[in-house]
């Protein structure tokens, strides 16, 4: 059973460019939700897509953009590069669940994306 | 939103030493994770426990719901145990983080 993907590893953009980064979830889920962890703090949550939409957002800015596709894989998308956009960047999945009471349902994490910006 | 304090913020034992770390947060929650972060930035995950106690192995975790804290046991700790444990709740959708605890397990 393949846990959470994501591609690329490591990347390294300069400031101005836009990056998009992916994440395919464990099987059977069908929630995907993005963390950014800057060196020596916890992950923050940047937004959460289920059923193709956003549903959640944290405090972001609209640089950060996203999207998922019908196989539940998802995209992170940054535009504008500023440095303070270097990260660590974290996709987790979850089941939802038809009640949505999945919300509450354990995530797992995915080996993360490392963007460091020049 | 809620608030996520876990202590102490940095650990350093000898191999065979126990541990315990601790998880306070400011509201009710639905769900409460640990995880191990490695060196290369991957969130392993612990325990999944909003409440009650549960055991895998030297590790075992504890939440106090009604209390608002949850704790985490690490017993005859090995180099492999060091690292960063993150503790995670969710109030409403999505999870809210620590700042972690960084465990140094010494030979």
């Amino acid at each position: 059973d393949a846990g959470v993907t994501q591609s690329p590893t490591h990347l390294i953009k300069t400031r101005g460019q836009q990056v998009t980064l992916r994440c395919s979830p464990k099987s059977g889920h069908d929630t995907v939700s993005w963390y950014q962890q800057a060196l020596g703090q916890g992950p923050q949550f940047i937004f959460q897509y289920y059923e193709e939409e956003e549903r959640q957002r944290g405090n972001f800015p609209d640089r950060f953009s996203g999207h998922q596709f019908p196989n539940y894989s998802s995209e992170l998308n940054v535009n504008a590069l500023l440095l303070g956009d270097s990260a660590l960047y974290l996709c987790a999945s979850s089941s939802l669940g038809l009640a949505g009471g999945g919300a509450y349902n354990e995530q797992f994490f995915g080996p993360g994306t490392r963007l460091t910006v020049l | 939103g809620i608030q996520v304090e876990q202590s102490p913020p940095d650990l350093i034992l000898q191999e065979g030493a126990n541990s315990t770390l601790r998880c306070n947060f400011s509201d009710s929650v639905n769900n409460l994770q640990w995880f191990h972060q490695n060196p290369w930035g991957q969130l392993i995950n612990l325990f999944y426990i909003p409440s009650g106690t549960k055991q895998n192995g030297r590790l075992s975790a504890t939440t106090v719901a009604t209390e608002r804290y949850s704790l985490l046991y690490i017993s005859s700790s090995q180099t492999t145990d060091s690292g960063v444990y993150f503790c995670a709740v969710v109030g409403y959708s999505t999870l809210t983080f620590g700042k972690g605890t960084m465990l140094l397990v010494s030979p």
